[in-house]
């Protein structure tokens, strides 16, 4: 069974501070992986995507990826009350389009 | 504006009774997806289609039937051989290479 492994939280973090969310990944031939954001009764929308190892910055967001320790994690500079949400890590193996997802991390930006 | 709409936003469905969640798109994307979400988890995936008149069983695809009849269409069929069907559902696709997109989802109830 491919997993994705996801802390579910709560994380809780002061306004301005930096958030750190954490993905483990089992299956190797992952070849791409996603960051998702999903508020309460809403869909997940794609906030990250990084396909190399190493740091893809995308203004207060930064996804990192370590491929040789199947791990991915992404941080969120300057977190903002709406930040607070819960964060989808997916990811896809390239052989037949399968995307697999965590269950999620609740994050939750202290004002 | 492209995008992927699902329908109806709430369903309710009888005792016995099959019902059909339409998922639709306009951005001329080769794969769609069909996943279920339980209130505090994550996505998990029903079934998927990479071309035309083809899909794929995803992790629980038990009491449930699509049909890929259109590139631009992809219908969920809850049956009434899902006996737990109140969740979440959210269709999505995507072009290859490219990172998946959501719809809005439906949320189904048990009446």
């Amino acid at each position: 069974q491919k997993e994705v492994e996801q802390n579910s939280g709560p994380l809780s973090v002061p306004e301005g501070a930096i958030a750190s969310l954490n993905c483990t990944y089992s299956d190797r031939g992952s070849q791409s992986f996603f960051w998702y954001r999903q508020y309460s009764g809403k869909s997940p929308e794609l906030i990250m995507f990084i396909y190399s190892n190493g740091d893809k910055e995308d203004g207060r967001f930064t996804a990192q990826l370590n491929k040789a320790s199947q791990y991915v994690s992404l941080l969120i500079r300057d977190s903002q009350p709406s930040d607070s949400a819960t964060y989808l890590c997916a990811t896809r193996l390239n052989r037949d389009d399968k995307i697999i997802f965590g269950k999620g991390t609740r994050l939750h930006i202290l004002p | 504006d492209g995008g992927i709409t699902q329908s109806p936003k709430y369903l309710f469905r009888k005792e016995g009774q099959n019902v059909t969640l339409s998922c639709e798109q306009n951005l001329n994307h080769d794969a769609m997806y069909w996943y279920r979400q339980d209130p505090g988890q994550g996505l998990r995936l029903i079934y998927y289609s990479q071309i035309v008149n083809d899909f794929q069983k995803g992790d629980i695809a038990e009491g449930y039937s699509v049909s890929r009849e259109k590139k631009e269409s992809f219908p969920l069929t809850v049956t009434s051989a899902q006996k737990n069907p109140t969740a979440f559902y959210l269709c999505a696709s995507l072009s290859l290479g490219q990172p998946q997109h959501f719809g809005d989802g439906t949320r189904l109830s048990i009446l």
